[in-house]
């Protein structure tokens, strides 16, 4: 039971390219979700999905999307990456009460 | 203004002592609060939630709710250097589905 998982651990990018976070957690969670996380920012929700099939913005989508694959498997990608999106890249599930999640490792991206 | 706020800190307390970590909302309708700890370079793990005004307890930490006054803290008793973390309040949002995070207050334990 290897909980989530996220792939890759760590990347750098150069501005204007692209590229996909997977994320995946095997407890049979309904709900996934990505944060990202910045200094003195806190968690901010990118995007979520409360069940497989539906996809919906949280407060920070501008520059990203999502797909839910299936129910295991949650991708972020970011389509032409900027600076701004230099963060941590959280991914989290829960089965139903949006407290209590359970996060991945975490993403390291850098954009120069 | 922020939805979930926290001092940054860093709070610094003996080993042995009581750390008090505080953390106030904005949203009234809100129902649900979290105590996340991350350590450095790791990911958030939930330590405690409470639904409820007044105080519950597990081990050594209690988590205290005051919805009239907006106010959710978290006290760690018989503190330890391995305590020594970031602690995330978090309180679910608008619709019930989404959580809101505070930046976090930054402990350090000293021995």
């Amino acid at each position: 039971n290897a909980g989530v998982t996220q792939t890759p651990k760590f990347q750098v990018l150069k501005t204007g390219q692209s590229m996909t976070l997977q994320c995946a957690q095997d407890m049979n969670h309904n709900s996934m979700y990505w944060y990202r996380q910045d200094p003195g920012m806190g968690l901010r929700l990118i995007y979520y999905s409360a069940s497989e099939g539906t996809t919906d913005k949280g407060e920070v989508p501008n520059g990203y999307n999502v797909s839910r694959l299936n129910k295991r498997e949650f991708s972020l990608r970011l389509e032409s990456a900027a600076p701004s999106q230099t963060s941590v890249y959280f991914c989290a599930s829960n089965i139903k009460d949006p407290g209590e999640q359970y996060f991945g490792p975490g993403t390291r991206l850098t954009v120069t | 203004q922020k939805e979930v706020e926290q001092n940054s800190g860093p709070l610094s307390v003996p080993e042995g002592a009581i750390a008090s970590l505080n953390c106030t909302y904005s949203d009234r309708g809100s129902q649900s609060f979290f105590w996340y700890r991350q350590y450095s370079g790791k990911s958030p793990e939930l330590i405690m939630f409470i639904y409820s005004n007044g105080d519950k307890e597990d081990g050594r930490f209690t988590a205290q709710l005051n919805k009239a006054s907006q106010y959710v803290s978290l006290l760690i008793r018989d503190s330890q250097p391995s305590d020594s973390a970031t602690y995330l309040c978090a309180v679910n949002g608008e619709y019930g589905n989404k959580l809101v995070f505070g930046a976090g207050t930054i402990l350090r334990v000293k021995s």
